[in-house]
């Protein structure tokens, strides 16, 4: 089994909500990482776990907050969040290991900040 | 540092068309390389993969060989089909399992009937 599943699919929020993006895999990867896409544009890397450890964030505003809860969860709380983060955001997972271990992708959740 | 180059799209071929999109690479040592799909309206998938010179990586009729001397990793079918229609993204790997990857911008293919 490869699959990474995403809840939700679609996600329609206001600029004051408050809602959070979840992620799960069962292939025992202990890297996860979520990614932000615009359209047209290859995605973006915002932050990654390593053994259930924040490892690496790229600068991304304190209204995204990343949750590794457990191996298998990886969470993103979204507040205050502005129109241009409209997206659709992926999650991806991957052994530790090498550099030559395949990153396998959800299928991402629609974001539309109104 | 490290990055990813592709050819700009959008590709638009006829069915049964041979398909060549160019992928070069930099990288401060020597990277595994991976072509990914994305389909409209889906996340990624991975296509193929090459993780040391002169390895070739090929699934679904699609093949790319890992050429150091020339740092590219360019993508071949021989025959494409309109359900290839989708985008498709180069991106190299360094160090460890745990870096992210490095994407090029994405090649948009549209096969027609």
């Amino acid at each position: 089994d490869t699959e990474v599943t995403q809840t939700p699919k679609h996600l329609v929020m206001g600029m004051t909500n408050k809602k959070s993006l979840k992620c799960e895999q069962h292939m025992g990867h202990r890297a996860m990482y979520w990614y932000k896409q615009k359209a047209k544009k290859p995605p973006e890397l915002m932050f990654v776990y390593s053994y259930e450890k924040l490892s690496i964030n790229e600068s991304v505003p304190s209204r995204f907050s990343p949750e590794c809860p457990n191996s298998s969860l990886l969470n993103l709380h979204l507040h205050a969040l502005q129109p241009e983060d409209s997206a659709l955001y992926l999650c991806a997972s991957s052994q530790v290991g090498t550099q030559q271990e395949t990153q396998y992708f959800g299928p991402g959740t629609r974001l539309l900040v109104l | 540092g490290n990055s990813v180059t592709q050819m700009e799209g959008p590709v638009t071929l006829s069915e049964e068309a041979f398909l060549t999109i160019n992928c070069t690479y930099t990288a401060t040592g020597y990277p595994s390389l991976f072509w990914y799909v994305q389909y409209p309206g889906e996340g990624l998938q991975l296509l193929l993969k090459a993780t040391k010179a002169d390895d070739k990586g090929s699934n679904k009729g699609f093949e790319a060989t890992y050429r150091k001397e020339t740092t590219s990793f360019h993508l071949e079918k021989g025959s494409v089909q309109v359900s290839d229609s989708a985008v498709y993204f180069c991106a190299l790997r360094i160090n460890s399992g745990n870096t992210p990857l490095v994407f090029g911008k994405g090649t948009r293919l549209s096969v027609i009937a």
